[in-house]
């Protein structure tokens, strides 16, 4: 199946440094990409929408300037969290959309960031 | 606008019992339907999902769910459940073309398979 690869796992960081997390596409072209962030026991909050080569799409309430997310190829998104701090703290997973078919998407496989 | 309802969020079942997560949906058009797993710490994997044609769908690790179109839901069922499959369970819904509209999740529902 298709598979979709999100670096780093876990990083931990120090207050107002910042944090750049990748989602790559493995095995299929995705124009595509999603990133949700997770809180404790709860569902997937959708971040934002990148669409390569064009500025993603943000959802209410999500700091642009704050998550800077570049999608500069078919198959690589990255979301960086600039100036970081404790609130920032959480599980952040990406998901590519394949170009083919239904366009069905795929997941990484989550990054915990903590933020000291 | 669409949405998702998973009304439980919590189920148990003994090792060996069938199991059913609940998964209701509301969309403009036709749905495509998906069920994702999550274990601790990971990100989502991929069940099965719903596109067209016949309403019973089966996944992976003996997973199936069935679209009830007139119910507007898509309950993922196990005829006999194990210990492994204990973790947490997302419904998801999307409306069904070929644009890049964003999916809808459930709020989740967490399956414990008691030995």
């Amino acid at each position: 199946g298709a598979v979709v690869s999100q670096h780093p796992s876990r990083v931990i960081c120090k207050s107002g440094t910042s944090v750049k997390i990748e989602c790559r596409s493995l095995d299929f072209q995705a124009t595509t990409m999603f990133w949700y962030r997770q809180f404790p026991k709860q569902s997937l909050m959708l971040m934002a929408t990148s669409n390569e080569g064009s500025k993603a799409t943000y959802e209410q309430g999500v700091e642009k300037d704050k998550f800077l997310i570049n999608h500069a190829s078919l198959t690589l998104s990255t979301l960086t969290v600039t100036s970081a701090h404790p609130e920032d703290s959480s599980f952040y997973i990406c998901s590519a959309r394949d170009d083919r078919g239904v366009g069905e998407a795929f997941f990484g496989q989550g990054t915990r960031l903590t933020v000291v | 606008a669409q949405s998702v309802a998973q009304p439980e969020d919590q189920v148990n079942v003994a090792e060996g019992n069938p199991l059913t997560v609940k998964c209701t949906y509301s969309v403009s058009g036709n749905p495509y339907l998906f069920w994702y797993v999550q274990y601790p710490n990971r990100g989502l994997q991929f069940l099965l999902k719903y596109i067209t044609g016949d309403n019973l769908v089966k996944g992976s690790y003996g997973f199936e769910a069935e679209f009830n179109k007139s119910q507007t839901s898509f309950h993922l069922k196990k005829p006999s459940a194990l210990v492994s499959d204990s973790a947490l369970y997302f419904c998801a819904v999307r409306v069904a073309n070929f644009g890049n509209e964003k999916l809808t999740f459930g709020t989740g529902t967490r399956l414990t398979i008691i030995p």
